[in-house]
């Protein structure tokens, strides 16, 4: 069965500070994604990733796959990076994805 | 962009009642999913269709049933609406090849709420 587990269930950050959340996943993948929801909004998805690393702005997602694990970094945080961000992989699935439960992120001003 | 629009943000139903959910996507994607949020646990998949006329049953399809006529379209369907179904509704749609799946896309979501 695939089993994915996020890390913290909850982060709180001043504003300014590095920010790692993590994702280790149980079934080999084809490919890991973090998606984040504001609250109160829907889910956009940040990366899809099958190897090594990915950056967009100030967020950056990596991956090891022999360990089955994954990071999302936020560098600089803002309070509008307040968000749940979740991992999901898809097992092996060619349509399902299975998702964590998601961190909630809190950035203080 | 790909967009994947649900048509209702908010919606209040009475218990008993017939709902219906409509998720519609401009990208020609294959599958189609419906998923619910609900806090400590997560994003539980429904059903999901992989083709125009095809369905799957997810991890939690009782009390629920889905209609995918066109490609484009994909409704969930409460046949008998009861309150443990007040919950936040997900559509999302992605197309794969043999090994991966890619472009998934989220809806904004519909928050139900069942008295």
């Amino acid at each position: 069965k695939n089993e994915v587990e996020q890390s913290p269930q909850n982060l709180t950050a001043q504003e300014g500070e590095f920010i790692t959340i993590n994702c280790s996943y149980s079934v080999g993948i084809s490919a890991l994604h973090w998606l984040q929801q504001h609250p109160g909004g829907g889910i956009v998805s940040l990366f899809m990733l099958s190897s090594g690393k990915k950056k967009h702005g100030r967020l950056i997602a990596t991956i090891n796959i022999q360990e089955k694990h994954s990071s999302l970094h936020i560098t600089a945080s803002h309070p509008r990076d307040s968000a749940v961000y979740i991992c999901a992989n898809s097992g092996g699935s060619n349509y399902k994805l299975t998702f964590g439960k998601g961190t909630l992120l809190t950035v203080n001003p | 962009d790909v967009k994947v629009t649900q048509s209702s943000r908010y919606l209040v139903k009475r218990t008993g009642e017939k709902v219906f959910l409509e998720c519609v996507q401009d990208m020609d994607h294959e599958n189609m999913f419906w998923y619910r949020q609900d806090p400590g646990l997560g994003l539980r998949l429904i059903y999901f269709s992989y083709d125009v006329k095809m369905k799957e049953k997810g991890d939690i399809p009782e009390g629920y049933s889905v209609s995918r006529e066109k490609k484009e379209r994909f409704s969930l369907i409460l046949e008998s609406a009861s309150t443990n179904q007040t919950s936040m509704y997900l559509c999302a749609s992605s197309f794969a090849t043999m090994d991966r799946v890619f472009g998934y896309t989220f809806g904004s979501g519909t928050r139900l709420t069942v008295v």
